[in-house]
Order: C-alpha cells, then sequence, then structure tokens
C-alpha cells in the first residue's frame, strides 16, 4: 500500500544552524507533496508545496526538494530559530486528489 | 481572512455517551475533511466530503462513528456510544478542489477525552 514515512522521529538543532527533515513515499503516481508544521496544541499548518514536475521550490527560509527517482523529499529551513520548534509532517495525496496522507511526524527541538 | 473553525475546542464526555463535534470550513471550499490525531501520532483520515459526491467514509474506524455535512458547509462529526480508545484530536480541514491540487487548510482540533 501507499504510505509517507520519516526518517527520523526527532531532530535538536542549534539555533541559527539549517535543518534538514527527510521523507520518503513510496507510491510514484504521487505528483503533489506538501509539508506542514504542526505546533503544540494546533492544527497542522501549511509550509509549502511542490509539484513532481519540480525538483526543488524555495519558499522565505525554507526549501522543499524533490527526488523522484529515489521517491525522497526533505524540507531545508535555514537560520533555524525557537518559532520553528514543531512537528513537521509530509504528506501526499497518492497520486489521486482524495484523501490527504501523512507520515508520523519529526519533531524539531531548538536549542538556543 | 476567517480560517477552518471547529467547536467545542475541548470535550470531556463519560464512556458510553454520544458526541457532536463541528466543523466550520473555509467559506468556498468544496472539499472537507476529517482526521483524528492521538496523542503524538500522525494524522489518521476519517472521512471526506467532496461537493455533491457519496462522501469517502473508508477511514471511518467503526460504525460508532459517522459525519454529515449540510448545504454544502457545516460538517459535524458524531460519535456514538464513546469508547475510551476513541480519546483523540478531531481535526477538520477544507480546500477548494479544482483541477490541480492544492494543500488542506487545518482547524485546530477539537481534543476529545472519554473517561
Amino acid at each position: 500500500g501507499e504510505s509517507v514515512g520519516l526518517h527520523l522521529p526527532t531532530l535538536s538543532v542549534q539555533e541559527g544552524d539549517n535543518s534538514i527533515i527527510n521523507c520518503a513515499y513510496s507510491n510514484s503516481a504521487s505528483d503533489y507533496f506538501i509539508w506542514y508544521k504542526q505546533e503544540s496544541g494546533k492544527g497542522p499548518q501549511f509550509i509549502i508545496d511542490i509539484r513532481s514536475n519540480m525538483d526543488k521550490r524555495q519558499g522565505q527560509r525554507v526549501t522543499v526538494l524533490l527526488n523522484k527517482t529515489v521517491k525522497h523529499l526533505s524540507l531545508q529551513i535555514a537560520a533555524t530559530q525557537p518559532g520553528d520548534s514543531a512537528v513537521y509532517f509530509c504528506a501526499d495525496y497518492g497520486g489521486s486528489q482524495g484523501n490527504l496522507i501523512f507520515g508520523k511526524g519529526t519533531k524539531l527541538s531548538v536549542k538556543p | 481572512g476567517a480560517g477552518v473553525s471547529q467547536s467545542p475546542s475541548n470535550k470531556v464526555t463519560e464512556k458510553g455517551k454520544d458526541v457532536e463535534l463541528r466543523c466550520d470550513p473555509i467559506s468556498g471550499h468544496t472539499a472537507l475533511y476529517w482526521y483524528r490525531q492521538s496523542l503524538g501520532q500522525g494524522l489518521e483520515f476519517l472521512i471526506y466530503f467532496q461537493g455533491n459526491s457519496a462522501p469517502d467514509k473508508s477511514g471511518l474506524p467503526s460504525d460508532r462513528f459517522s459525519a454529515e455535512r449540510t448545504g454544502g458547509s457545516v460538517s459535524t462529526l458524531t460519535i456514538q456510544r464513546t469508547q475510551q480508545e476513541d480519546s483523540a484530536v478531531y481535526l477538520c480541514a477544507s480546500r477548494y478542489r479544482g483541477s490541480f491540487n492544492s494543500p488542506l487548510h487545518f482547524g485546530n482540533g477539537t481534543r476529545l477525552t472519554v473517561t
């Protein structure tokens, strides 16, 4: 079956360093990927998305990289700040426009 | 603008009681989703409404769970005869479903505790 999973459940970085959060997916038909940030007590918040016809997309301090050959995507956060501390999820629709499938998440902790 | 609104934000109920959770999606969004999130876990899909089509109920864990969406807008998730394992955060999300995929926009959830 299709799945979206994460390589590391937790990540601890020093404030100011760059963070990289990885995600693997299994459905080769997946053509659209989303990264969400979830802070304690809140719902997931959209960060950035990427379509399968792109390898890279940049936002404000965030970059998503997509490697379709190995079915892997990553979220890079530049100059990580304490406010970036949260759980990060990758998600995709599995090639359809129906149910959005989430991985278990990576908890990012930023040390001052 | 206004985001997805869910109520109540917290609900404590006794085992065996019924509960209703409400979701007000973003105006104009055609698709509405319910997910469940247990402590420290990812999001588990429950049900999905798209326009006037029959809902995708494939994620509902048992027949004690049901949902409806009235007038293509507000949705209510009902859990009958609640069990302790139903304790979780129930998240609602909506999006405008057009020709291309788009992200879901989530509310802050209802934290359900069954005692």
